[in-house]
Formats: C-alpha cells, structure tokens, sequence
C-alpha cells in the first residue's frame, strides 16, 4: 500500500542543522497529519491540516514548522532541534466531512535521530 | 478530555494460543468513533478496523475479533490462534465524530507470537 509516502525514511542531524521532512498523500483527501511516536510517550498528534489551513497545533515547540502547499503534500520544517526530538514522525491522512469515515491512513514514517 | 488505555504493555504467547488486547476509553462525546492499528517492525500503521460509537454489534474479520462494549467504555480485541506474524504493536484509538476527528491513541501492547 502507497497511500501515503513519507521521506527521507531514516534522518540523522545535528541540533543546528535544518531539515525538512516531507509526506505526500495519493488518496484524494482533505486532511492531512502528523504524529510523533516517541519510546517514552503515546502516539502525540502534532498539527491537523484540513483544506490545506492548518486546525490544530498541539502545543507543539517553534522549531518545528508545519507546511502544507496543497492537500496532497505535508512537511515539517526542523531546525535547532534537540536530541529528546528523536522520534519516529508518521504522517497521515484522512477524509474530513459527510463523506469522509474519520479513519486515518498512515505513511511508513521518518525516523529522526537529533544528535 | 479524551483518554484512552491499554493497560497491557506487552504480552507473550504461544503460537495458536488465543489473545486478547484490552482497550478503556473515556470521553464526554456521545458519538465517536474507536479503532484499533497494527505497528509491525516496519514501522508503519496498519488499519485494522474502526467501530461508530452507535454501532455496538461485535465484529469478527478471519481471526480478528472486536468485543465493544458501550457500558464499560471498553473495545477489546482478540485473535484466536494466534500467528507469529501477528507479532507487533497494537494500538486502540478514539476520535472524535466531528471537528478535527484528531486521534488519541492508547500506550500500545506488544504482542509477541512465539513459535
């Protein structure tokens, strides 16, 4: 299954770099997501894209930045990142409204080493 | 606020043994929707089904069972003769029916199927 793509796959980088991860849905959807799986924590939604307007940021830290271009692509700009950011990010993708099922499809993931 | 837990942290059987994965939620919506995915090694999440909070039938797909329960705020899975290739992470989920239909995701159960 390709639904949704994500890469680079496996991401190393030092805490002044600046990187950028990016998600890319081939289902027709309207909204688009991303996740941080950490070994200490749950599954934590990050940001919700809906028609390409961003309608949640969960308190998540100014170093990362959402973008969303148009409803098929999603990225998350990194920088000066610190080492309890490393974490695999999953993207994910979903369609809101009367139509839509609320289930979410989700990419392979980025897993992201701060060093 | 929604929450959503998965007391079993890890759990070990046998193959062809039986297993069941239990799910406790909490939420003030009175309609919702629940779901359960699978985290192979791959890391990817895999849909394994999702469940309308209005629909408490039980649902059965090949060896994969669902026990919804309304009562309890409980959706139990179970897998009858298990598999190794059942082995991964299992997470149960809860969003809401409207809005931002944002998932929150219990702490996952590690499943290990030994030969």
């Amino acid at each position: 299954e390709t639904g949704v793509t994500q890469t680079p796959r496996h991401l190393v980088m030092g805490m002044t770099n600046k990187k950028s991860l990016k998600c890319e849905q081939h289902l027709g959807h309207n909204a688009m997501y991303w996740y941080k799986q950490s070994a200490k924590k749950p599954l934590e939604l990050m940001f919700v894209y809906s028609l390409e307007e961003r309608v949640e940021n969960n308190s998540v830290p100014s170093r990362f930045s959402p973008e969303c271009p148009n409803s098929s692509h999603l990225f998350l700009h990194l920088h000066t990142l610190q080492p309890e950011d490393s974490a695999l990010y999953l993207c994910a993708s979903s369609q809101r409204g009367r139509q839509g099922s609320g289930q979410q499809y989700f990419g392979p993931g980025t897993r992201l080493t701060v060093t | 606020a929604q929450k959503v837990t998965q007391a079993q942290t890890e759990i070990s059987v046998v193959e062809k043994e039986d297993v069941t994965l239990d799910c406790v939620y909490e939420t003030r919506d009175t309609t919702y929707y629940l779901f359960w995915y699978k985290q192979p090694p791959s890391g990817e999440l895999v849909f394994l089904i999702r469940r309308n909070s209005f629909d408490e039938q039980n649902e059965i797909s090949g060896r994969y069972s669902w026990n919804f329960q309304k009562s309890t705020s409980s959706f139990n899975f179970t897998i009858t003769a298990s598999q190794v290739v059942d082995s991964a992470v299992y997470f149960c989920a809860l969003s809401s029916y409207r809005g931002a239909q944002k998932l929150v995701f219990g702490q996952g159960t590690r499943l290990t199927i030994n030969p």
